[in-house]
């Protein structure tokens, strides 16, 4: 049964500073690798995908890895702003159903 | 706007009621989710339907019954409600031909009940 855990549930850094966010999981079988971005009482935007045959993928200032071996994925957000500042969550796919396991997020705050 | 939505944002209701929420999406996608956030911000898949087919049906009270009347479509019924149903509940859609599966959200309804 995959489990996904994020640590540090939160993290504060001044603004331009370049930061790793932290998911590992159980299950190395894993179908693919969520991030996703929730801003307060809003839902969920969609960051980056990385499918199990990859191990990487970006998007602007935004590195997403997978490593299956040791059950870890990292997400890079560089040069950090402001309008950074959300939870983010990282969710593992189980199988080709689409299921996603989620962690319970890191809450991002960056200081201006 | 090409997008999943949601009905009602917000839901206040009394126990022992019956509420419905609804879910469409516009992407084309065959396959959508509903997911419970609870107050912990803790989220977690309930139901998944693939071309209107249940695919997925986790371990959630019976009171829970999604309904999809097409693929672009899926309503979840929640009968006699109680406290511990408040929660923010999410649908989301994905399409599995692209052989990707990324899931795309709605904004939330928010549940409370009194």
């Amino acid at each position: 049964k995959q489990e996904v855990t994020q640590i540090p549930a939160a993290l504060s850094v001044p603004e331009g500073e370049n930061l790793v966010l932290n998911c590992s999981f159980t299950d190395s079988a894993i179908y693919n690798l969520q991030w996703f971005r929730q801003d307060p009482g809003k839902g969920l935007t969609s960051l980056l995908l990385i499918q199990s045959s990859q191990r990487e993928q970006t998007s602007g200032r935004l590195n997403a890895s997978l490593d299956k071996s040791s059950g870890r994925s990292t997400l890079y957000i560089a040069a950090s702003q402001p309008g950074d500042s959300a939870t983010y969550l990282c969710a593992g796919g189980e199988g080709n159903t689409g299921k996603l396991i989620f962690g319970q997020g890191t809450t991002l705050q960056v200081k201006p | 706007d090409t997008a999943v939505s949601q009905t009602p944002k917000y839901l206040v209701t009394q126990m022992g009621n019956d509420k419905s929420i609804k879910c469409e999406q516009n992407l084309g996608h065959d396959t959508m989710y509903w997911y419970k956030q609870d107050s912990k911000k803790f989220l977690k898949i309930m139901f998944s339907y693939n071309n209107k087919e249940l695919i997925i049906n986790e371990t959630v009270p019976n009171r829970f019954s999604p309904k999809s009347p097409d693929k672009a479509h899926l309503n979840l019924h929640i009968n006699s409600l109680e406290l511990g149903d408040s929660a923010v509940y999410f649908c989301a859609s994905s399409s599995p031909w692209t052989g990707e599966n990324e899931q795309f959200f709605g904004p939330g309804t928010r549940l409370t009940v009194l």
